[in-house]
């Protein structure tokens, strides 16, 4: 079956810090991949995504690239901030979504 | 703005208690799923619906069961709450063969 792996946290950062969470996935096919992001007390919403391959998705000052040679989709942003103090899913999707186990990143000022 | 909202944010149940979790979105979509999320296991599917009346098995169904009666509306129940069903349940909907817009979710706690 389908499964995803993303890089152990917890991540702990200063503010204005290049952030770097990897992602791999194994998949038949191309599947659709997806970061999400779940701030403290809240659900999950869709940070970004890309559905084929050497797509790029990006939102928020984060990016992440499809790469079907490595398959990974590896997020990144070049100057992290308080605010993006989070947890971190990377997920894909071919019959159904299936999600990494989650990377907490906390930005120190 | 898609809505999806589900009924409680916190909850606290007995064990062998029947618990009913629900989840309700605004837009007409055909795909809704109920997931829990655990610390170092990331989210894991329960059930899925793909339309009224219709479910399938996730990756974890042992122990829940769901209920679609109409197609604004997806049901998760516990027919005998145990204490490792303590978890974060997550609602999600979406058109079909999308990733869905999730809910809020309900952090239940069996005791």
């Amino acid at each position: 079956g389908n499964s995803v792996t993303q890089m152990e946290g917890p991540v702990t950062l200063s503010e204005e810090a290049f952030l770097t969470i990897n992602c791999t996935y194994t998949a038949t096919g191309y599947p659709s991949l997806f970061w999400y992001v779940q701030y403290p007390g809240e659900g999950l919403q869709l940070l970004l995504k890309a559905t084929k391959a050497d797509d790029k998705g990006s939102n928020k000052g984060f990016e992440a690239t499809y790469r079907k040679e490595t398959t990974s989709f590896h997020l990144e942003k070049g100057s992290v901030q308080v605010s993006d103090s989070a947890v971190y899913f990377c997920a894909a999707m071919a019959q159904k979504l299936v999600f990494g186990q989650g990377t907490r990143l906390t930005i120190n000022p | 703005d898609v809505k999806v909202t589900q009924s409680s944010r916190y909850l606290v149940k007995r064990t062998g208690e029947k618990v009913f979790l629900e989840c309700v979105q605004d837009m007409d979509h055909e795909n809704m799923f109920w997931y829990r999320q655990d610390p170092g296991l990331g989210l894991r599917l329960i059930y899925f619906s793909y339309d009224v009346k219709m479910k399938e098995k996730g990756d974890i169904p042992e122990g829940y069961s769901v209920s679609r009666e109409k197609k604004e509306r997806f049901s998760l129940i516990l027919e005998s709450a145990s204490t490792n069903q303590t978890s974060m349940y997550l609602c999600a909907s979406g058109p079909l063969g999308t990733s869905g817009v999730f809910g809020p979710g309900t952090r239940l706690t069996v005791l």
